[in-house]
């Protein structure tokens, strides 16, 4: 079974500070490992992804996101905040031994305050 | 490309009806997914297709739905009777057949509601 879990419902920060989004997953194989964003009225539109290689995965927008094998995890980060940035984010994860479709978390709505 | 186009972008139906949403995915995608999204259940996959055949419908959450895929550049997804539980945004995928791969990317999604 796959899984992926997004504790926060939400994350508040305030425009130019680092923000960061949690995601941790559950495989049973080596994960592919997703992160999707959704602004208000839109389909998801993909961000950036872990497949294999360097841990740090450079994305969209200037976002990235680290994966962590020992913590199972694949935060999403961004150095500095833009108000624009507020949407809802999405982690997915994809077992390779078990299909192909992504399993997405629940996701966690970003607002920046100016 | 014009990426992948769900039809109609609102649907609004009485409780009973049959609804069909559509999707045509991005040419040359071998995959194509619906998704399902609600507040409290978040995105479910339903089912999804592979060259058109579908592959896992496990997700699909009872005999009401329906999904076809007559072709590599259609599939449509039918609930009938519909009832006010299905009210949801239903998103369509598709992603291509890649050794890499690759992302899917989506639909803007066909918001139902049933009354």
């Amino acid at each position: 079974a796959q899984s992926v879990a997004q504790p926060e419902d939400q994350v508040n920060v305030a425009e130019g500070n680092p923000l960061t989004v949690k995601c941790t997953y559950s495989v049973s194989g080596n994960p592919y490992l997703f992160w999707y964003v959704q602004y208000p009225n839109r389909g998801l539109q993909f961000l950036l992804k872990y497949i294999t290689g360097d841990n740090l995965v450079k994305g969209s927008y200037g976002f990235e996101a680290e994966f962590n094998k020992s913590q199972t995890s694949f935060h999403l980060k961004k150095p500095s905040a833009l108000v624009s940035d507020s949407a809802l984010y999405f982690c997915a994860v994809r077992d390779p031994n078990s299909g192909y479709a992504l399993n997405f978390g629940k996701g966690t709505s970003l607002l920046v305050t100016p | 490309d014009a990426g992948v186009i769900q039809s109609p972008r609102h649907e609004v139906t009485e409780m009973g009806q049959e609804v069909t949403l559509r999707c045509k995915p991005i040419s040359g995608h071998d995959y194509l997914f619906w998704y399902r999204q609600t507040m409290m259940r978040g995105l479910e996959l339903l089912i999804y297709f592979n060259n058109n055949v579908p592959i896992d419908d496990s997700g699909m959450p009872e005999d009401r739905f329906s999904a076809k895929m007559p072709n590599a550049s259609f599939s449509t997804l039918k609930i009938q009777p519909s009832e006010p539980r299905d009210s949801a945004v239903y998103f369509c995928a598709s992603r291509r057949r890649d050794l890499t791969n690759t992302e899917a990317f989506f639909g803007q999604g066909t918001r139902l509601t049933v009354v």
